[in-house]
C-alpha cells in the first residue's frame, strides 16, 4: 500500500519568513495530493491541493509543487503569520480507483515567532 | 452550510466497555471515512462508504470495531470490548466522490479516552 513520508515533524520561523514541508510517497499510481492544516481541538482543513497532471499550484502566499517522478511534493508558505501556525498533513490518494482513500504523512508542527 | 458533525465530542470510557461515535455527513455527499488520529500521529484510514455499494473495511484495526452506515446519511463507528490502545481521536470525512476530485471535509473529532 501506499506509505507518505513528511518532513520536518516541527518547524519554527520567524514571522515573514518562508516555511517549507516535504513529503515523498511510494506509489507512482497516486495522483492527489491535498494538504490539510489542523489547528488545536479542530478537524483537518484542505488548504491546497495538487493533481499529478500539474507541477506547480499557487493561492496566495500557499504553494504546492510536485515532482512525479521523484515521488515528492512540497507545500510553501510566505510571508508567515502567526495564524499559519498549526499542524500541516500531507497526503496521497487514487483518485478514480478504489477508495479513494487518503494516506496521511505524520504531520508537521509549524511554529510561526511573532 | 452546514459542515461534518460529530458526537460526542468526548468520550471517557472504561477498559472492556463498549462506545458508539456518531458522524453525520454534509447533505448530499455520497461518500463517508472514518479515520483515526492517536496522539501525535497522522491519520489513520479506518473504512470507507459509497452509496450503496459494499464499504471498504480494509484499515480496521481489528474485529472489535464496526461501522455502519444508512443509505448516504448518518454513520456510526462501534468499538467493542475497548482498549488503551484504542484512546484516540476519531475524525469522520465525507466527500462528493468523482472521478476527478475527493476534497474531504472532515468532522472535528471525537476524543475518546479508554481508562
Amino acid at each position: 500500500g501506499e506509505n507518505v513520508e513528511q518532513h520536518p515533524s516541527t518547524l519554527s520561523v520567524q514571522e515573514g519568513d518562508s516555511a517549507v514541508i516535504k513529503c515523498t510517497y511510494s506509489d507512482s499510481a497516486s495522483n492527489y495530493f491535498p494538504w490539510y492544516k489542523q489547528e488545536l481541538g479542530k478537524g483537518p482543513q484542505l488548504i491546497i491541493d495538487i493533481r499529478s497532471n500539474v507541477g506547480e499550484k499557487k493561492d496566495q502566499r500557499i504553494a504546492v509543487t510536485l515532482n512525479k517522478t521523484a515521488k515528492h511534493f512540497s507545500l510553501h508558505i510566505t510571508e508567515t503569520q502567526p495564524e499559519d501556525s498549526a499542524v500541516y498533513f500531507c497526503a496521497a490518494s487514487i483518485v478514480g480507483a478504489g477508495s479513494y482513500q487518503l494516506t496521511f504523512g505524520k504531520g508537521t508542527k509549524l511554529s510561526v515567532i511573532p | 452550510g452546514a459542515g461534518v458533525s460529530q458526537s460526542p465530542s468526548n468520550k471517557v470510557t472504561e477498559k472492556g466497555k463498549d462506545v458508539e461515535l456518531r458522524c453525520d455527513p454534509i447533505s448530499g455527499h455520497t461518500a463517508l471515512y472514518w479515520y483515526r488520529q492517536r496522539l501525535g500521529q497522522g491519520l489513520e484510514f479506518l473504512i470507507y462508504f459509497q452509496g450503496n455499494s459494499a464499504p471498504d473495511k480494509s484499515g480496521l484495526p481489528s474485529d472489535r470495531f464496526s461501522a455502519e452506515r444508512t443509505g448516504e446519511s448518518v454513520s456510526t463507528l462501534t468499538i467493542q470490548r475497548t482498549q488503551q490502545e484504542d484512546s484516540a481521536v476519531y475524525l469522520c470525512a465525507s466527500s462528493l466522490r468523482t472521478t476527478s476530485y475527493n476534497e474531504q471535509f472532515f468532522g472535528p473529532g471525537t476524543r475518546l479516552t479508554v481508562l
